[in-house]
C-alpha cells in the first residue's frame, strides 16, 4: 500500500545542532506539507511544496528549511536547533490543492527534542 | 490572518449520545472544510470533508456547513467510548495555495 513515512520517529538532540527530519511518500503525490504541533497552537504549517525544485515558506518557517529534489521526498532541516524547536513535527501530502474534496494525509509524526 | 477556531473542551458526552463538535472560520473565501479525528499520540486522520452547504452524511458522522454563517459542525451519532479523542477542523482557503489551516482541536471523552 502506498503510504508517507517519517524518520527519525523519536530525536534528542542539543542546541545549536543541524537536524534533519525525512519525509517519504509512495503516493506520488506533487504537494508534501510539514506541520509542527505544539499544545495551545494546534497544527501550524511550516513548508510546503507543490512539486519537485518547488519551495514555500508557511507560518512558522524561521529556522527551518526544506529542498524538493524528486517527487517522493521532502526533508525538513533545522538549521541551529532551538529548544523552542522541540515539538512533534507531521509530514503531510496531497494530490491537489484547492479541489473539493481534495484529501491531505499525515505521516507519523516525528517527536523532537531540543536541549 | 486566516482563523480556525473551536472550542479546546473537554466535551464529555455520555455513550450512545450525540457528541456535537463546532468550529467557525475568519475567511469568507474558504472552499472545503475537512474534519480530522487524533488519538493521543498519533497523527492525524481525515474523518470527512464537505464543500457545499447542507449536510453530508457518512455512517454515525455527518458534517454541516454554513457558508453565510462561516461555521462548520461535526455531529456523532451512537457514540462510543472509542470516539474519544481530540477533533480537528480543518480549512482550504483561496486557491490552498497554502494547504490546510487547522483550529486547535477540541477534546471529546465518550464517557460509558
Amino acid at each position: 500500500d502506498a503510504e508517507i513515512t517519517q524518520s527519525p520517529r523519536h530525536k534528542i538532540t542539543e542546541t545549536g545542532r543541524q537536524v534533519t527530519l525525512a519525509c517519504h511518500q509512495t503516493w506520488n503525490h506533487n504537494n508534501m506539507f510539514w506541520y509542527r504541533q505544539d499544545l495551545g497552537h494546534g497544527l501550524r504549517l511550516i513548508h510546503y511544496s507543490y512539486g519537485v525544485q518547488d519551495t514555500n515558506k508557511g507560518e512558522v518557517s524561521d529556522g527551518y528549511s526544506v529542498s524538493r529534489s524528486n517527487t517522493e521526498d521532502l526533508p525538513l532541516t533545522l538549521e541551529s536547533a532551538a529548544s523552542s524547536q522541540t515539538s512533534v513535527y507531521f509530514c503531510a501530502s496531497s494530490e491537489s490543492i484547492g479541489v473539493a474534496g481534495n484529501t491531505i494525509y499525515f505521516g507519523e509524526g516525528s517527536w523532537l527534542t531540543v536541549v | 490572518q486566516k482563523e480556525v477556531e473551536q472550542n479546546s473542551g473537554p466535551l464529555s458526552v455520555p455513550e450512545g449520545a450525540i457528541a456535537s463538535l463546532n468550529c467557525t472560520y475568519s475567511d469568507r473565501g474558504s472552499q472545503s472544510f475537512f474534519w480530522y479525528r487524533q488519538y493521543s499520540g498519533k497523527s492525524p486522520e481525515l474523518i470527512m470533508f464537505i464543500y457545499s452547504n447542507g449536510d453530508k452524511e457518512d455512517g454515525r458522522f455527518t458534517a454541516q456547513l454554513n457558508k453565510a454563517s462561516q461555521y462548520v459542525s461535526l455531529l456523532i451519532r451512537d457514540s462510543q467510548p472509542s470516539d474519544s479523542a481530540t477533533y480537528l477542523c480543518a480549512v482550504i482557503s483561496g486557491g490552498g495555495a497554502d494547504g490546510l489551516t487547522f483550529g486547535k482541536g477540541t477534546h471529546l471523552i465518550i464517557q460509558p
